[in-house]
Parts: structure tokens; sequence; C-alpha cells
């Protein structure tokens, strides 16, 4: 099982949609989290952090599950410039300091 | 402004060349990474250091190697040992916490002549 796991997609969606990905983990020691955004050919970067009470930047929610070792990305009012691979990445401390990416998952947003 | 700065933007190898990726950060972080990204493929770890004169090995560290001298800099080399590197390659930046992010250089592309 990778420690990290993300459905890769794609997922197609029409502008004005709701979207929700998910990413599962496998160390129950991960003290971090986040989601990043990385467009084609481009670095990622960072679109927020996520907290065990859930946080909201605008459209996007972030929620985080410890029991069941997942945390989610809602992307409301989809726009076109949404589209992308979103990365859920984890901390944690296992024999050492260490940062898991998850592989992606792809976005397409449509007119 | 602060950030992290990678160069060159894309790096052309010849066969049995070494060539070093350069990537400075003035975000005064103490960690810093490289990562590998092959197309349609996730980020593999080459190499991280926690403090300057101190580096550890990555998933993927065969075929290269780094130094940190300075706390801002942390060059790649990419050895002729390395017989595929035609990639992607993403230098990161962080504060040494386990509740920090990282934050990302705009990449080199290194590709085979």
């Amino acid at each position: 099982r990778k420690e990290v796991e993300q459905d890769p997609g794609p997922f197609n969606v029409p502008e004005g949609a709701t979207v929700a990905f998910n990413c599962t983990y496998s160390n129950s020691a991960s003290q971090s989290f986040f989601w990043y955004r990385q467009d084609c050919r481009k670095e990622p970067k960072l679109l927020m952090s996520v907290y065990s009470s859930g946080n909201e930047d605008g459209r996007f929610t972030a929620q985080l599950n410890r029991a069941s070792q997942y945390i989610s990305l809602l992307i409301r009012d989809s726009k076109l410039s949404d589209s992308a691979t979103y990365l859920c990445v984890v901390n944690g401390r296992t024999g050492g300091f260490k940062t898991i990416f998850g592989a992606g998952t792809r976005l397409f947003v449509k007119a | 402004d602060g950030g992290i700065t990678q160069s060159p933007k894309y790096l052309f190898r010849k066969e049995g060349q070494n060539v070093t990726l350069s990537c400075e950060q003035n975000l005064n972080h103490d960690a810093m990474y490289w990562y590998r990204q092959d197309p349609g493929q996730g980020l593999r770890l080459i190499y991280y250091s926690q403090i300057v004169n101190d580096f550890q090995k990555g998933d993927i560290a065969e075929g290269y190697s780094v130094s940190r001298e300075k706390k801002e800099s942390f060059p790649l080399t990419v050895t002729s040992a390395q017989k595929n590197p035609t990639a992607f390659y993403l230098c990161a930046s962080s504060m040494f916490s386990s509740n920090q992010p990282q934050h990302f250089g705009d990449g080199t592309r290194l590709s085979i002549l």
C-alpha cells in the first residue's frame, strides 16, 4: 500500500460545478497535511494547509479525518482556471522527518 | 522578494558528462530538498538537507550528489552514473518543522543530447 494515495482522475467537470477529492494516508503518526496545485510543466504551489477542525479559503474547503486517515479538498463553483493537478502532501515523523507527496489528481474544468 | 531560484531553466547533457543544477533561497529556511518528476508521474525525493554541512539520501539518490556549504544554497550534480537523467528537477525549501509546508522553485528541465 502506498503511504499516500490519490485517485489520479481525471475529473472532468463543467464550470460552476462542485468537485471533491480525497487522499488517504497510511501513517497514523502523520502530523501535518497540505494541498498543492500543480499546473502543466510548472512547479507545485501551496494551495492550503489542512487543519484538524477543517478550514476554508474562498471556494476551497479542506478537511481532515484522522480516524479514517484521509484528507479532502472541496472546490465550489469551479472555474476554468482551476484546471490543474492537485497534490496531497503529508508530513510526519517516522524514524526522522518525512514528507510524502501523493501522485496527484487531475482536474479539467470545461466551459 | 523572498523566494527560491533555480537555474538554468533548461539544460542539456551530453553522454558521460556531469552537470550541476543550482538552487538558491533567501527565505532563511533551514531545510532544502531536491525532487525529480517524470512526465505524468509524482515527485520523487533525491536528497534533502536539514542543516548546513549535512544532507541525507532520499528514495532515488543513485547517480546524484549534493552539497550544503551555505544555508541558502543546495546545488545538485547529476553525474554520468545517472543513466536516465531526462526529467523535471524541482528544488524546495522549508522551515525545519513537521508543521511547515515546502515551497518550490520553478524547476529545471534536463534533457540528454
